[in-house]
């Protein structure tokens, strides 16, 4: 079964600080890959997506992420962060395999920005 | 895209009792999901619903204890049957367009 990791539970940042959230799966075929955030008291939404082609995708609120697909990876990025961006972060892999489709999530990460 | 309205947002129950959660899209769609996300937690895929057909569930999830409904291709239902205080969490239910997922606002169910 496929799996997704986080490897950070909680990220401590200061404003304007980069950040990169680590995500790495565990499936060998074809995937689509997401990150959703989920900032205090809201629901969950969508922040960027990579289905194919360039693997450096971008998203909302000046996010990126990059599809290693050597590295089973899809790390999250932004160069410098803002207060608004404390919230937590899941990372989740999408695998269609024959009449099987499902999307899992990583453990996610917190993060919390300094003012 | 899709839209999703979940009714209760919120409900607090006693032990022992069931709690009906309503998913409504604002269109048709093949697939519905129904997960759990519970304190601190990352989201856990309870089953999958299909219009017509069963409810697929996950390992560690049973359908006395989860039934489902699909009645059409915009609506489902969960209920949690025979609550305990364990079953508190936020239920989300989520359906899949053009291989993305849209997810609800959740249901925040408290048991006491």
């Amino acid at each position: 079964a496929q799996s997704v990791s986080q490897h950070n539970h909680h990220v401590i940042l200061s404003e304007a600080a980069s950040l990169e959230l680590g995500c790495n799966y565990s499936y060998g075929g074809t995937v689509n890959l997401f990150w959703y955030v989920q900032y205090p008291g809201q629901h969950l939404q969508l922040l960027l997506k990579y289905f194919s082609g360039d693997p450096l995708v971008k998203g909302i609120k000046g996010f990126e992420a990059e599809f290693i697909k050597s590295k089973f990876s899809f790390n999250l990025r932004k160069p410098s962060v803002q207060w608004s961006d404390t919230a937590e972060y899941f990372c989740a892999v999408f695998i269609s395999s024959g009449s099987a489709r499902q999307l899992t999530f990583g453990s996610g990460t917190q993060l919390t920005v300094l003012p | 895209s899709a839209v999703i309205s979940q009714k209760p947002s919120r409900d607090i129950c006693q032990r022992g009792t069931s709690l009906t959660i309503q998913c409504q899209v604002d269109s048709q769609v093949t697939m519905m999901f129904w997960y759990r996300q519970q304190p601190g937690q990352s989201l856990t895929l309870i089953a999958t619903a299909n219009q017509g057909s069963e409810a697929t569930y996950e390992s560690g999830f049973v359908i006395d204890k989860f039934p489902i409904s699909r009645p059409n291709l915009t609506f489902s239902t969960l209920t949690v049957s025979n609550m305990s205080p364990e079953d508190s969490s936020i239920y989300l239910c989520s359906v899949e367009v053009s291989a993305q997922q849209y997810f609800g606002p959740g249901t925040r169910l408290t048991v006491t």
